[in-house]
């Protein structure tokens, strides 16, 4: 089973500044889907970036971008010139892509809570 | 949005009582899950479902049932509540072709609380 491992509960970081929240992940699988959500107060769940292990780009959105290392399960989120609005849990996800019995499940670590400081 | 529809959004039950959330899609997404949220634990899966009447269980399945008998409604049941879910339940659904970058989408969830 494919497991997600968030390694840091809380982080901070000052307006307009950058940070890097982590994420590895375990699977034996090698075609799949990294994702990570932003869950601010309201709790909705907000698809922040996703990523194809078969692409070796990294995805990009806007002040959003991974650091996708495939060989080391490594799928760190970066977050360039942080705004008050980005204050929110981020979880990693992991979908698989085999289809057998439906198993194109959704795994998530268990978030990291970021602070931003004015 | 997504265009999921969570019912109740909030629900405050007693301990024994049977309890139903409805989620509804519009959408036509072939897959649609129940997950829970609880501090320390994050998002855990409880049931899904991969088509009309096709189901299978989650990491956290006991305690709760599931029915689809339509395309675009996922019902999550706790056949007798416990104070041990309460939480908030999220449904969620997926399409698996390539537009849509297999993403999965949330609905806003639903508050329970079991007294």
């Amino acid at each position: 089973a494919q497991t997600v491992t968030q390694s840091q509960p809380e982080m901070s970081v000052q307006e307009a500044e950058t940070v890097t929240l982590s994420c590895t992940y375990d699977t034996s699988e090698s075609d799949y889907y990294l994702f990570w959500y932003k869950q601010p107060p309201s709790r909705q769940m907000i698809l922040v970036i996703r990523q194809e292990a078969y692409k070796q780009q990294n995805a990009t959105e806007n002040r959003f971008s991974v650091n996708f290392q495939k060989a080391a399960k490594s799928f760190s989120l970066k977050i360039s010139d942080s705004q008050l609005g980005d204050a929110a849990m981020y979880f990693c996800a992991y979908r698989s892509l085999l289809t057998q019995g439906g198993s194109e499940k959704l795994v998530f670590g268990k978030g990291t809570k970021l602070t931003v400081n004015p | 949005d997504a265009g999921i529809t969570q019912s109740p959004r909030h629900k405050v039950t007693e301990t024994g009582t049977p309890v139903t959330l409805r989620c509804h899609q519009t959408e036509n997404h072939r897959y649609m899950y129940w997950y829970r949220q609880d501090p320390g634990h994050g998002l855990r899966l409880i049931h899904y479902s991969y088509g009309v009447k096709d189901t299978d269980k989650g990491e956290v399945s006991d305690g709760y049932s599931v029915s689809r008998s339509k395309t675009e409604d996922f019902l999550l049941t706790l056949e007798s509540a416990t104070s041990s879910q309460t939480s908030v339940y999220f449904c969620a659904i997926s399409a698996t072709v390539p537009s849509s970058g297999n993403t999965i989408y949330f609905g806003e969830g639903s508050w329970l609380t079991v007294v």
